[in-house]
């Protein structure tokens, strides 16, 4: 079966770096696009990245775009967001999701992973 | 402020049809399909409509979708306790090169 385990996150320090991993399993993950979506404490979703699933296209919410990237390694079935210059609203629980389509990013979320909370503060 | 309006809550008794809303702009929902999603309390969020109107394998057919120009709607007929959750809509922004979502509706079973 179909499933997503994140990891990395913790409390961070504003302006430090953090990179998340989501680990894929149950799919060949070099056929699907994935997703970034986080969500804020008692706040709604928001999307945060997409990468295709040859990994040549990718798309950034404006609010990270310059300081996060999205990545993957198809020898180890896994995910990753690189955030760096990180800021106080960028606390949030991060859920990696697997597009449902392969031949486009725009297909909507599948699978969900039960997400990794980042914490920035001094 | 989401690009996507939803109202921020709804309520009905068991076995009611509740219905929420979901309005947006050419650049979206006026141009692409919509998908909703569900998020029960302390889980993570799961696909419950995609394509404006289809429902995943497993999810009943008491949940439905139906979209107008730049608003769409997800109906819940026959309410359940179960059903007790946040509700999200979500749509490719042609605009933004993203995905948006809706700031979600939370319905309470009463």
């Amino acid at each position: 079966q179909v499933q997503l385990v994140e990891s990395g996150g913790g409390v961070v320090q504003p302006g430090r770096s953090l990179r998340l991993s989501c680990a894929a399993s149950g799919f060949i993950f070099s056929n699907y696009a994935m997703n970034w979506v986080r969500q804020a404490p008692g706040k709604g979703l928001q999307w945060v990245a997409v990468m295709s699933y040859d990994g040549i296209n990718k798309n950034y919410a404006a609010s990270v775009k310059g300081r996060f990237t999205i990545s993957g390694d198809n020898s180890q079935n896994t995910l990753y967001l690189q955030m760096s210059s990180l800021r106080p609203e960028d606390t949030a629980v991060y859920y990696c999701a697997r597009a449902k389509d392969r031949a486009t990013v725009v297909t909507p979320f599948d699978y969900w992973g039960q997400g990794t909370l980042v914490t920035v503060s001094s | 402020q989401s690009v996507l309006t939803q109202p921020p809550s709804t309520s009905g008794t068991p076995g009611q049809r509740v219905t929420i809303s979901c309005s947006g702009s050419s650049s979206n929902i006026g141009s692409n399909i919509v998908n909703w999603y569900q998020q029960l309390p302390g889980a993570a969020p799961k696909l419950l409509i995609y394509s404006n109107s289809q429902r995943p394998s497993g999810v009943p057919d008491r949940f439905s979708g139906s979209k107008t120009g730049t608003s769409i709607s997800l109906a819940i007929s026959g309410l359940q306790s179960e059903d007790e959750a946040d509700y999200y809509c979500a749509a490719w922004d042609d605009s933004l090169n993203g995905w948006v979502f809706g700031g979600g509706t939370k319905v309470t079973v009463l």
